[in-house]
């Protein structure tokens, strides 16, 4: 079986601070890694996804994730956070040898203040 | 490009109905997901399709919920009949390229179903 743990319920950080959000997961075999996130106004939105290659993954507005195997980690980083990156963002994953359907986080609350 | 749309944005039924929830994905798109999202369970991925096929619908929590993607650029997701635990905010996705880095995926506003 597969799994994913976000540690943090809620992230407070500074506007222009670094960020990390973190996710550790569980899988048989290779995994795919995946981040989403959820806008109060925007609605839902893919942000990145790990496949195989670089373990640092580039997405959309800024964030990139890196890729542990080791540690079975997949943090989401930014260096410079944005009151607009207030979101809710679940990580997900699953097994490059096995059915595409991803298991997702719970979610953590990321809180941008100004 | 109007991106993803979803039909109806609010539904409410009762217990026994059966409910159709609706996805137009971006043109040119050739995969579909389909997610639901509650409180209690939180995201979960139902059921994709590549090239109008459905790959995998593992997810699909039982045999009341069937989707469907006659063509390219409509799929449907029904439940029969309802229940109140089938209350959730179903999401509909479309992407190119998929199992690639160049993956992408954009989701529609959602249908927020409620049954009484």
């Amino acid at each position: 079986a597969q799994s994913v743990a976000q540690p943090e319920d809620q992230v407070n950080v500074a506007e222009g601070n670094p960020l990390t959000v973190k996710c550790t997961y569980s899988v048989s075999g290779n995994p795919y890694l995946f981040w989403y996130v959820q806008y109060p106004n925007r609605g839902l939105q893919f942000l990145l996804k790990y496949i195989t290659g670089d373990n640092l993954v580039k997405g959309s507005y800024g964030f990139e994730a890196e890729f542990n195997k080791s540690q079975t980690s997949f943090h989401l980083k930014k260096p410079s956070a944005l009151v607009s990156d207030s979101a809710l963002y679940f990580c997900a994953v699953s097994s490059a040898g096995g059915s595409y359907i991803p298991t997702f986080g719970r979610g953590t609350s990321l809180i941008v203040h100004p | 490009d109007a991106g993803v749309i979803q039909s109806p944005r609010h539904e409410v039924t009762e217990m026994g109905q059966e409910v159709t929830l609706r996805c137009k994905p971006i043109s040119g798109h050739n995969s579909l997901f389909w997610y639901r999202q509650t409180m209690m369970r939180g995201l979960e991925l139902l059921i994709y399709f590549n090239n109008n096929v459905p790959i995998d619908d593992s997810g699909m929590p039982e045999d009341r919920f069937s989707a469907k993607m006659p063509n390219a650029s409509f799929s449907t997701l029904k439940i029969q009949p309802s229940e109140p635990r089938d209350s959730a905010v179903y999401f509909c996705a479309s992407t190119v390229a998929l199992g690639t880095i160049r993956e992408t995926q954009y989701f529609g506003p959602g249908t927020r179903l409620l049954v009484l």
